[in-house]
């Protein structure tokens, strides 16, 4: 079983449309959590933390379930400029195991 | 701040060859990692330093890979001998602990032809 697994997708959405990914990890001893974006042909870049309460950023939601080793994003009113690959991200002490990541497009 | 550097951007070699990839962190952050990733595999580990020791190389593919962080500004990822299936994109990140993200350099794409 992977560490972290992740629906490659892809998800194709219409722009203003509602999406949410899903993330599950197999370390219940993770201690830390993050969604990344990469565009193609690019470095990964942190989108944002994730934390237990649940935390937003404008669009973008995210939520941690620790008992179920569950992480979720959910992106509302979806931009053209949203297209790209998330990779769901787990963290042990020091290092970040990565989701194979899930690649969403939006279309006008 | 400058991010993490890598360099080649870009490196072409043929099977056999030494390769050598650079990677210079942001200034202040004490762990260096080190990353591949190929379409099949995805991102994976291969080595992190913290304060320029390796603490894992548990993801280091074989002997014919080898890292060094000779100070707190520069690390090598080495591949002797190369092999067409080393080809993949290799990231350096970079951090200061506790439960931040990392920063990510843009990456070498090495091709073993």
């Amino acid at each position: 079983r992977k560490e972290v697994e992740q629906d490659p997708g892809p998800f194709n959405v219409p722009e203003g449309a509602t999406v949410a990914f899903n993330c599950t990890y197999s370390n219940s001893a993770s201690q830390s959590f993050f969604w990344y974006r990469q565009d193609c042909r690019k470095e990964p870049k942190l989108l944002m933390s994730v934390y237990s309460s649940g935390n937003e950023d404008g669009r973008f939601t995210a939520q941690l379930n620790r008992a179920s080793q569950y992480i979720s994003l959910l992106i509302r009113d979806s931009k053209l400029s949203d297209s790209a690959t998330y990779l769901c991200v787990v963290k042990g002490n020091n290092d970040m195991r990565f989701g194979a990541g899930t690649r969403l497009t939006v279309k006008p | 701040d400058a991010g993490v550097i890598q360099s080649p951007r870009h490196e072409v070699t043929e099977m056999g060859q030494e390769v050598t990839l650079r990677c210079k962190p942001i200034s202040g952050h004490d762990y260096l990692f080190w990353y591949r990733q190929t379409m099949m595999r995805g991102l994976e580990l291969l080595i992190y330093f913290n304060n320029n020791v390796p603490i894992d190389d548990s993801g280091m593919p074989e002997d014919r890979f080898s890292a060094k962080m000779p100070n707190a500004s520069f690390s090598t990822l080495k591949i002797q001998p190369s092999e067409p299936r080393d080809s993949a994109v290799y990231f350096c990140a970079s951090n200061n602990g506790g439960g931040r993200g990392y920063t990510f350099g843009s990456g070498t794409r090495l091709t073993v032809v």
